[in-house]
């Protein structure tokens, strides 16, 4: 089965920019797709397509994805972004989450 | 207001059976992919099960393959999930999502808690 492997966590001071990877074989390529959860909420997508945003997500957020690495990029970091950030792939009839990735806004 | 609505959790025994439901508003249903995702308690976010818009097309992850069913009613705009032979392992939050391949899960519920203990 497909695996993606992410930091456990990331840490980061505000108004800095935030990498998170995602990496999985030949994942360049796939569709990957970004996740925020918050304690207590239901995950949000933030990319979608590798580097796509959805309507309301801040210009902040951004994605790439090449080879064996997808990476989140969350540039001017501010305290609200300090969450859990999963990425997402579909392959071979399956959803395939990556552990996730805990960023700490320092 | 696009919302979806999870209900029909709650407290059961091992080896017992849950019917989960989630509720579609303020979009069109019958056009959309659903998954079923879990988090157990402090874990990460665990897919559970995928149905194509028309009902036709159906996965499973192997943790729980010959145990739950998905199943979609598009006059009702509903989505289920039922799960049987429960173990203590299946304690998780349950999110249904709205789901498209090249788009992602873009509308999630706000969760159902299931506790399997006895």
């Amino acid at each position: 089965s497909y695996v993606l492997t992410q930091p456990p966590s990331v840490s980061v001071a505000p108004g800095k920019t935030a990498r998170i990877t995602c990496g999985g074989n030949n994942i360049g390529s796939k569709s990957v797709h970004w996740y925020q959860q918050k304690p207590g909420q239901a995950p949000v997508l933030v990319v979608y397509d590798d580097n796509d945003r959805p309507s309301g997500i801040p210009e902040r957020f951004s994605g790439s994805n090449s080879g064996n690495t997808a990476t989140l990029t969350i540039s001017r970091v501010e305290a609200g972004d300090e969450a859990d950030y999963y990425c997402q792939v579909w392959d071979s009839s399956s959803v395939v989450f990556g552990g996730g990735t805990k960023l700490t806004v320092l | 207001e696009v919302q979806l609505v999870e209900s029909g959790g709650g407290l059961v025994q091992p080896g017992g059976s849950l019917r989960l439901s989630c509720a579609a508003s303020g979009f069109t249903f019958s056009d959309f992919e659903m998954n079923w995702v879990r988090q157990a308690p402090g874990k990460g976010l665990e897919w559970v099960s995928y149905i194509s818009s028309s009902g036709s097309t159906i996965y499973y992850a192997d943790s729980v393959k010959g145990r739950f069913t998905i199943s979609r009613d598009n006059a009702k705009n509903s989505l289920y999930l039922q799960m049987n032979s429960l173990r203590a392992e299946d304690t998780a939050v349950y999110y249904c999502a709205r789901f498209r391949a090249f788009y992602g899960m873009n509308v999630w519920g706000q969760g159902t808690t299931v506790t399997v203990s006895s």
